[in-house]
């Protein structure tokens, strides 16, 4: 059953706590992406990657980090360096084929609340 | 800086009409543009997706594309209330795989 997921669903983080999100996805696509929504927003890209051991920063990376050393994951770190994290993450993932279109398919989002 | 336009809404609908949400773009070389559907509280699903000038239809749902004008829409024939949701243009940046956004439509379908 191909998909992507996140994990948690939910997850709450004292100020001053560095927290990692799980993004595993089984599509064999090549590159993922990282994005953050909140309320009556857009979506806003932090991270994206279009190959192993390789990312770039989008839109609003400070405060937020990024690993990629295998294909079918792609964890983001928020980091106590950012101030504003509660909101909801948005992991995503695309094929990136030659002719391709690349389109992208979301997980389900994680829910992070700052207390 | 790119930007995507999109009316915040909410558009209301009757059951059974035609729901026509708009966007415009600021890329002029963009060649790849989305229609995403975004339940409360969930994550966006794609629903369309547009390459060429002019209409692409899958069932109830017509993607429209006019590059000239940078102007992209998305109709959807007989709503249903279980189109109730946020609609969200997304356009692919030139010279990347990146998409950039619009903030989203809220259309609403009362029975």
């Amino acid at each position: 059953d191909g998909g992507i997921t996140q994990s948690p669903k939910y997850l709450f983080r004292k100020e001053g706590q560095n927290v990692t999100l799980s993004c595993e996805q089984n599509l064999n696509h090549d590159a993922m992406y990282w994005y953050r929504q909140d309320p009556g927003q857009g979506l806003r890209l932090i991270y994206y990657s279009q190959i192993v051991n390789d990312f770039q920063k989008g839109d609003i990376a400070e405060g937020y980090s990024v690993s990629r050393e295998k294909k079918e994951s792609f964890p983001l770190t928020v980091t106590s360096a950012q101030k504003n994290p509660t909101a909801f993450y948005l992991c995503a993932s695309s094929s990136q084929r030659a002719g391709g279109f690349d389109e992208q398919f979301f997980g389900p989002g994680t829910r992070l609340t700052v207390l | 800086q790119k930007e995507v336009e999109q009316n915040s809404g909410p558009l209301s609908v009757p059951e059974g009409a035609i729901a026509s949400l708009n966007c415009t773009y600021s890329d002029r070389v963009s060649q790849s543009f989305f229609w995403y559907r975004q339940y409360s509280g969930k994550s966006p699903e794609l629903i369309m997706s547009i390459y060429s000038n002019g209409d692409k239809e899958d069932g109830r749902f017509t993607a429209q594309l006019n590059k000239a004008s940078q102007y992209v829409s998305l109709l959807i024939r007989d709503s249903q209330p279980s189109d109730s949701a946020t609609y969200l243009c997304a356009v692919k940046d030139s010279g990347y795989s990146t998409l950039t956004f619009g903030k989203g439509t809220m259309l609403l379908v009362s029975p």
